[in-house]
């Protein structure tokens, strides 16, 4: 079975603190990627990875950044952390299939308040 | 641009009774469609896709979808539904003209199933 893991599931950070989130998947997937998920919102694109050291935006990429030295692990950086920025994060992998066919697989979730 | 639209943000459905859960795409190429199940405090799991060949796919738990593509629909169904179904589920799409690795994912529909 896919195994995709998170660093934490609950975490409380503060305004103005550097937050970093790492997401880790042992099936020697090519893909990763990071959402947000806001109710009413669903699920939002951050950022997206398809190979080492690589790495595209999402939809949402402002107030993030991410780092991919490795190819089973992806972290999300919130240099400055913010109140808006309060949310559940769900990191996934997928293989390199035929381009759009892949099933993502996914991380349980980090669940991120910013006081 | 690609959109995905979950119209009922919930479904109520007595255990036993069949349950349709709604999703309809916009693209502007040819559509990968995707379901999946979040169940509380877990990240999402795959339920089943539609890539190409039979309209209609069946996948885990019993579920199955029915591509339409006149409709440009891909509503999830049971034919009887158990307490255990209810959790939110989310469609996603895929625009195969886009050419990225991207998902765009609906806003998520609760589903109860009432004993």
């Amino acid at each position: 079975d896919v195994k995709v893991t998170q660093s934490s599931r609950y975490l409380v950070k503060r305004t103005g603190e550097k937050v970093f989130l790492e997401c880790v998947q042992d099936m020697d997937h090519e893909n990763m990627f990071w959402y947000r998920q806001d109710p009413g919102l669903g699920l939002r694109l951050i950022y997206f990875s398809y190979d080492v050291k690589m790495k595209e935006k999402g939809d949402i990429p402002e107030g993030y950044s991410v780092s991919r030295e490795k190819k089973e692990r992806f972290s999300l950086i919130l240099e400055s952390a913010s109140t808006n920025q309060t949310s559940m994060y769900l990191c996934a992998s997928s293989f390199r299939a035929l381009r759009g066919t892949d099933t993502q697989y996914f991380g349980p979730g980090t669940r991120l308040t910013v006081l | 641009a690609q959109s995905v639209a979950q119209p009922e943000d919930q479904v109520n459905v007595a255990e036993g009774n069949p349950l349709t859960v709604k999703c309809t795409y916009s693209v502007s190429g040819n559509p990968y469609l995707f379901w999946y199940v979040q169940y509380p405090n877990r990240g999402l799991q795959f339920l089943l896709k539609y890539i190409t060949g039979d309209n209609l796919v069946k996948g885990s738990y019993g579920f199955e979808a029915e591509f339409n593509k006149s409709q440009t629909s891909f509503h999830l169904k049971k034919p009887s539904a158990l307490v255990s179904d209810s959790a939110l589920y989310f469609c996603a799409v895929r625009d195969t003209s886009s050419g990225t690795y991207q998902y765009i994912f609906g806003t998520g529909t609760r589903l109860k199933v009432l004993a």
